[in-house]
């Protein structure tokens, strides 16, 4: 079955560093998203991607954060400058196109800022 | 604004007794309603989803949720719990038309006890 995957599924960085967290998503799909769940709290919407540019975005997701299609494969979200407050799991989905209404998430990738 | 709301923190219950966890959703059009189930350090997988026709909707693992929209509710039953459905379970609403996001509630953990 097809899914979506993420790497690294665990980072350490030192605060202030840029960190890229990857995700490959379901090949046809259309749809692309990044959520972000702190420990303990509910999942939180940060970007949604479509056509190659943001189509919505939300309050977290400033200017230290930006996603990217490369190669049309690979669906990254990058932080430029990390805060403490940055750690947190990071949840890569996607969704297909048309009447393919649920997203696919991947497991995740737990980002601790130290 | 979109909003959804599981005020059951944490519900324990006993191995083969009734479960239903609650969701109430708040939504300015036809809502798409989803419950997603997160077990420890693992990502999000969809149990099941509604967005029209019947509004008993049955999904994996032996779950069924029903929408009322007189109650704006969309609530998550399992007539027999096993140890194995001890998780996080969330509720989320989104319009999936375009590319719009999914909004989570806050989650219920639940526990189970021989």
């Amino acid at each position: 079955e097809p899914e979506v995957t993420q790497t690294p599924s665990h980072q350490v960085t030192q605060m202030g560093q840029e960190v890229i967290l990857r995700c490959v998503p379901i090949s046809n799909h259309l749809y692309f998203y990044w959520y972000r769940q702190i420990l303990g709290q509910k999942v939180e919407f940060l970007v949604s991607f479509y056509n190659n540019e943001i189509s919505e975005k939300s309050e977290i997701f400033d200017d230290q954060f930006s996603v990217e299609r490369p190669d049309g494969s690979n669906f990254t979200l990058k932080i430029r400058s990390t805060k403490l407050e940055d750690s947190a799991m990071y949840f890569c989905a996607s969704r297909g196109p048309g009447e393919q209404i649920e997203a696919f998430f991947g497991q995740g990738t737990r980002l601790t800022v130290v | 604004a979109q909003s959804v709301t599981q005020p059951d923190i944490h519900i324990t219950v006993s191995e083969g007794a009734s479960l239903e966890l609650r969701c109430n959703y708040s939504y300015g059009a036809t809502p798409y309603l989803f419950w997603y189930v997160q077990s420890p350090g693992q990502g999000l997988q969809l149990l099941l989803k509604y967005f029209s026709g019947d509004t008993l909707v049955q999904g994996i693992k032996g779950f069924e949720a029903e929408f009322k929209r007189s109650q704006s509710s969309f609530n998550l039953r399992k007539p027999s719990v096993h140890w194995s459905d001890a998780a996080e379970y969330f509720c989320a609403v989104g319009a999936l038309r375009g590319n719009e996001k999914l909004t989570f509630g806050t989650g219920t953990r639940l526990t189970i006890i021989p």
